[in-house]
Order: structure tokens, then sequence, then C-alpha cells
């Protein structure tokens, strides 16, 4: 399986753009990139995913670069709320489909 | 979101008892799974469901037993509780077997082994 590196902890000022990177150097062409967020205590939410090309929804913009061994996640708008840890994930290809989570990034929005 | 839930969301059990934990899903996903969330050590797979009676291990499946009989419920049962199983756990599904889906996580459940 591809691993994830990212940062542990970003700080981000409320109403600024969060922009958290994810390293997936060992990628595979069939792998999509996934990102999720948990806020404190809940379960994890889905934000966004995507293979090749940049995707965005209502939430969030996902920027993968051309050869796909990194991609960075943009909040455009952050939020007080969209303080949690992100994660970023590369889907496993194997039986099961099983999400494997790294450490994260701890984003912090402040006032 | 997807309708996912866990019962209880708290227990307290003591040390050598038997435990299960109980994941519900009204979307008809074919996939279910159970993480357990530790500090330090972020979310870990546990077992996962890839159909009725269908289940397969994860990466920390030992003391763990699953079960799943139906397509909406997915139980979690720990044999004989160890303190080193007090853990939040997390219960999550998704619908397809491609890559390309999303799976949604119900609210944890506290478990707490004295």
């Amino acid at each position: 399986d591809a691993k994830t590196t990212q940062p542990p902890s970003m700080d981000c000022a409320e109403g600024r753009a969060a922009n958290l990177p994810c390293n997936h150097s060992t990628i595979s062409g069939n792998e999509y990139v996934y990102w999720y967020r948990q806020i404190h205590s809940q379960g994890p939410q889905y934000i966004i995913h995507g293979l090749k090309n940049n995707e965005t929804n209502e939430m969030a913009s996902l920027i993968i670069t051309e050869d796909r061994k990194s991609s960075t996640l943009i909040l455009p708008h952050a939020t007080l709320r969209d303080t949690a840890v992100y994660y970023c994930i590369v889907r496993a290809n194997n039986a099961g489909n099983m999400l494997t989570f790294g450490g994260g990034t701890r984003l912090m929005v402040k006032p | 979101d997807a309708g996912i839930t866990q019962s209880p969301r708290h227990k307290v059990t003591e040390t050598g008892t038997p435990v299960t934990l109980r994941c519900h899903q009204t979307e008809n996903h074919r996939y279910m799974y159970w993480y357990r969330q530790d500090p330090g050590h972020g979310l870990r797979l546990i077992h996962y469901s890839y159909g009725v009676k269908d289940t397969d291990k994860g990466e920390v499946s030992d003391g763990y037993s699953v079960s799943r009989s139906k397509t909406e419920d997915f139980l979690l049962t720990l044999e004989s509780a160890t303190s080193s199983q007090t853990s939040v756990y997390f219960c999550a599904s998704s619908l397809r077997d491609t890559l390309n889906t999303e799976a949604f996580f119900g609210q944890g459940t506290r478990l707490t082994v004295v």
C-alpha cells in the first residue's frame, strides 16, 4: 500500500485559505487519494477524493500533482469549525477497500 | 449523511467479561468496517465485512471477532475484555467494491475496561 506523509500540525487564520499538503510518492496508477477529517471526538468525515484531475466540491478542493506523488487539500475560507485532524489516505488496492489512516495533520484555525 | 449508528455509545466493563458492540446502517451498503482509535495510533482496522457472512481480519484483529448476519448489522465482540482494549471504536460502511467510493463513519463507542 502506498504510504502518505503529512505535517503533524498547521495553523491557519480564520477566513484565510488552508492548504494541507500530503506526499504519496509510492502511489500506484489506480489508487485514489482520499481526504477525511475528524473533529474532536466525532467519527471521521469524508471530504473529497481524486485520481488524477483536480477536484472541487462544496467543502474543499483537491490538487494532485501531475506525477501524482503529492497532493494538497484546500479549504478556501477556513472557519473555526474546520479545526480538526485531516487525514490524507491512498486507497488500498485489495479486498475490502480498506482505508489506512496515518497520523494526519492537526489543523488549528485561529480567530 | 449515511444512516449509521453505533450502540452503545459508552460502556464500562470488567476485565474478562464478553462485550458486543453493534453497528447498524440503513444505506444498504455492502462493506462494513470496525476501527479502533487510541492516542498516538490513529485509526486502526480491526475487522471488515464485504457481505453477509463474509468477513476478514484487519491489522489489529487479535482478541476480537465479528459477525454479519444481515446487511445492516455488523457486530464486534470482545470475547474476554482486557484493559488494552480500552479504546474508542468506530464503525464505517461503504457502498461499492471499487476504489471510487467513500466511507461513512458512525459516532463511535467509548469502551473502558477496568
